[in-house]
């Protein structure tokens, strides 16, 4: 059972440089989010999504950028890296029936330099 | 906004040893969800509770929703080396809500 794939696992960029986190989930969820976890702070929501063609912003969503063309899948996109952006990113879904819990990939870890 | 509130952020106990921690809020959530995060992993889903005063147990672990839904706790008991994590409590408002997570409790356990 794959669950929810992120991937890379690890990246370093460069400040200003752009990229995209990929997420994919095969469970057929239409609930997605994104996460950042920076040490000591827990888990901050940056963007979610209810289904395919449908997002929406979070608590952190400065700086950047969701899409939801299909079900499976909801990238994440850092157009101009910040060293603020240094952090553990994490993407999740959940069922859409009632109060399902959200199940969570491996993250990114992501240093901006 | 909505803050779960979870103290201390770390916690240092002897193997064997029975551990619990609580998670506070200021509004009143209908779900309540506990998660375990080890080293280099994403967050895995221990216990989901849905009902005010509900006790759910999975293995060594119990865990209670408050009875006013602004309160949660997890109880491990008989800790073992594999406790070893980062444990979030999380509440849900209404059933299509986002959650909101505690900061989290690094637990170490002393063999």
């Amino acid at each position: 059972n794959a669950g929810v794939t992120q991937t890379p696992k690890f990246r370093i960029l460069k400040i200003g440089q752009s990229m995209t986190l990929q997420c994919t989930q095969d469970m057929n969820h239409n609930y997605m989010y994104w996460y950042r976890q920076d040490p000591g702070m827990g888990l901050k929501l940056i963007y979610y999504s209810v289904g395919a063609g449908i997002t929406d912003k979070g608590e952190v969503p400065n700086g950047y950028n969701v899409s939801r063309s299909t079900t499976e899948d909801f990238p994440l996109r850092l157009e101009l890296a910040a060293p603020s952006q240094t952090s553990v990113y994490f993407c999740a879904s959940r069922a859409d029936r009632g109060y399902q819990p959200q199940h969570f990939g491996d993250g990114t870890r992501l240093s901006i330099l | 906004g909505q803050q779960l509130n979870q103290s201390p952020q770390s916690m240092f106990i002897q193997e064997g040893e029975d551990v619990s921690m609580n998670c506070t809020s200021s509004s009143i959530f209908n779900t309540w969800l506990w998660y375990k995060q080890d080293p280099g992993e994403g967050p895995v889903l221990l216990i989901a509770l849905y009902k005010a005063g509900e006790l759910t147990s999975n293995g060594r672990l119990t865990a209670q929703f408050g009875i006013t839904r602004k309160d949660s706790f997890l109880n491990i008991s008989a800790s073992i080396p594999c406790d070893v994590g980062i444990y979030f409590c999380a509440g849900q408002g209404g059933a299509n809500s986002k959650l909101t997570f505690g900061k989290g409790i690094t637990l170490s356990v002393r063999p």
